[in-house]
């Protein structure tokens, strides 16, 4: 399969705790974007990482989220201390970034997050 | 600030007719507009695109038109089939960066 791959698929925490979200890119793409969908919304972006880079982070709330996509391994979208508010369905999507700015994003199947 | 609209939030099509999906946006600097179609517990799967220098881009069954002017864009589905009922979500990017969504259209194709 060499579609976008997100684990877990579904991920319950506790008021407090961490969670991880791991994103696999599509096979030769190196960007990545990670996308929130709250309930009865459109998705907002978040943040948008190259290997080793944060190129836009201006939808990441300032405190307790953060991202990193390593040389090697998956993309990952840290949330410390989550609250209830952070319950949502988190999409990766990842693209080639061709020239011209004609860069379509493929998504994965997401990450739902239920925080108790 | 809502730079991307989709101001109808359901449609209902007979199953062989045409389905005609709106969008409409703000942000002038937007150059490149998709279409994503979403069933529950999943994913955005890319229908289609188009850029800001086109007017019209075809594929099988699904047209999507950009009246720039106007700042619309609509998707047609044509014809329509109950496999096509989804969520649609039409996206608009500037330079290739971050996507930016409307809050999506529910479309049920009726047998």
């Amino acid at each position: 399969n060499a579609g976008v791959m997100q684990n877990p698929r579904h991920l319950v925490r506790r008021r407090g705790q961490e969670a991880r979200l791991r994103c696999s890119p599509m096979k030769g793409h190196s960007h990545v974007y990670w996308y929130r969908q709250l309930p009865e919304e459109g998705l907002k972006f978040m943040v948008y990482l190259q290997k080793e880079n944060i190129i836009d982070e201006s939808g990441m709330p300032k405190e307790r989220f953060s991202a990193e996509f390593p040389k090697e391994g998956p993309s990952i979208l840290r949330i410390q201390q989550v609250v209830r508010g952070d319950s949502a369905a988190y999409f990766c999507a990842s693209s080639l970034r061709l020239a011209g700015g004609k860069d379509t994003q493929y998504f994965g199947p997401g990450t739902r997050l239920t925080v108790l | 600030d809502q730079q991307v609209k989709q101001n109808s939030p359901s449609l209902s099509v007979q199953e062989g007719r045409i389905s005609i999906l709106n969008c409409d946006y703000t942000n002038s600097m937007f150059d490149y507009f998709l279409w994503y179609k979403k069933y529950p517990a999943e994913g955005p799967t890319f229908l289609i695109s188009i850029s800001s220098i086109k007017d019209k881009n075809e594929d099988g069954r699904f047209t999507v038109f950009l009246n720039k002017s106007a700042k619309h864009l609509s998707l047609h589905i044509v014809p329509s089939q109950p496999g096509d009922s989804a969520v649609y979500f039409c996206a608009a990017s500037a330079e290739g960066n971050k996507l930016v969504f409307g809050a999506g259209t529910i479309l049920r194709v009726k047998s």
